[in-house]
């Protein structure tokens, strides 16, 4: 299994908080990505990097907003949270911009 | 445009019966790539299979088989003899030469009643 590790695993917050997820990687793989999981969307793009940084949005991005200042690191921060913000958020990364591989998600509430 | 249609919700067999996930993607793209991944009730989301463009052969490994066929933009998974472990909900997903982006279909959840 590819190295990603992802932290907080689980967190609580209020609206308006700001939030920020770390997804660490072991890989020195190039591309990261991160999701959210929501029901009946399956997995939506926010950000994605392709290298130090190097970022671009995805589909869902207004709201977000990452960081990837070294290779292993990448951070997602939502600068004010909302409770439409309330998700699973899962990292991956890639070697080639071919076949991802995921963190184990971290589950966000905002209430 | 890239898009990604998984048309089965949900699925119920029960165990040692055949089950096909129906995946059909869009796109403009003639250089592709097509994935399917796992995610069991844990939550994790397993890579199962990559399968390019230009490579329309069908692929099997062990219970699991993969069937690509451009002329209907389906690339269609199939389980032979399903298992209780077999559990889970599939994404099929799409990734274009043109971009670094994935697009994930919404997914089937596919229980194996024993």
């Amino acid at each position: 299994d590819a190295g990603i590790t992802q932290s907080p695993r689980h967190k609580v917050t209020e609206t308006g908080t700001p939030v920020t997820l770390r997804c660490h990687q072991t890989e020195n793989h190039r591309y990261m990505y991160w999701y959210r999981q929501d029901p009946g969307h399956g997995l939506r793009l926010i950000h994605y990097s392709y290298g130090v940084k190097d970022t671009d949005k995805g589909e869902v991005s207004d709201g977000y907003s990452v960081s990837r200042s070294k290779t292993e690191d990448f951070l997602l921060t939502l600068e004010s949270a909302t409770s439409s913000q309330t998700s699973v958020y899962f990292c991956a990364i890639s070697e080639l911009a071919l076949e991802q591989y995921f963190g184990p998600g971290t589950r966000l509430t905002v209430t | 445009a890239q898009k990604v249609t998984q048309a089965q919700t949900e699925i119920s067999v029960v165990e040692k019966e055949d089950v096909t996930l129906d995946c059909v993607y869009e796109t403009r793209d003639t250089t592709y790539y097509l994935f399917w991944y796992k995610q069991p009730p844990s939550g994790e989301l397993v890579f199962l299979i990559r399968r390019n463009s230009f490579d329309e052969q069908n692929e099997i490994s062990g219970r699991y088989s993969w069937n690509f066929q451009k002329s209907t933009s389906s690339f269609n998974f199939t389980i032979t003899a399903s298992q209780v472990v077999d559990s889970a909900v599939y994404f099929c997903a799409l990734s274009a030469k043109s971009g670094n982006q994935f697009y994930f279909g919404t997914g089937t959840s596919l229980t194996v009643i024993p």
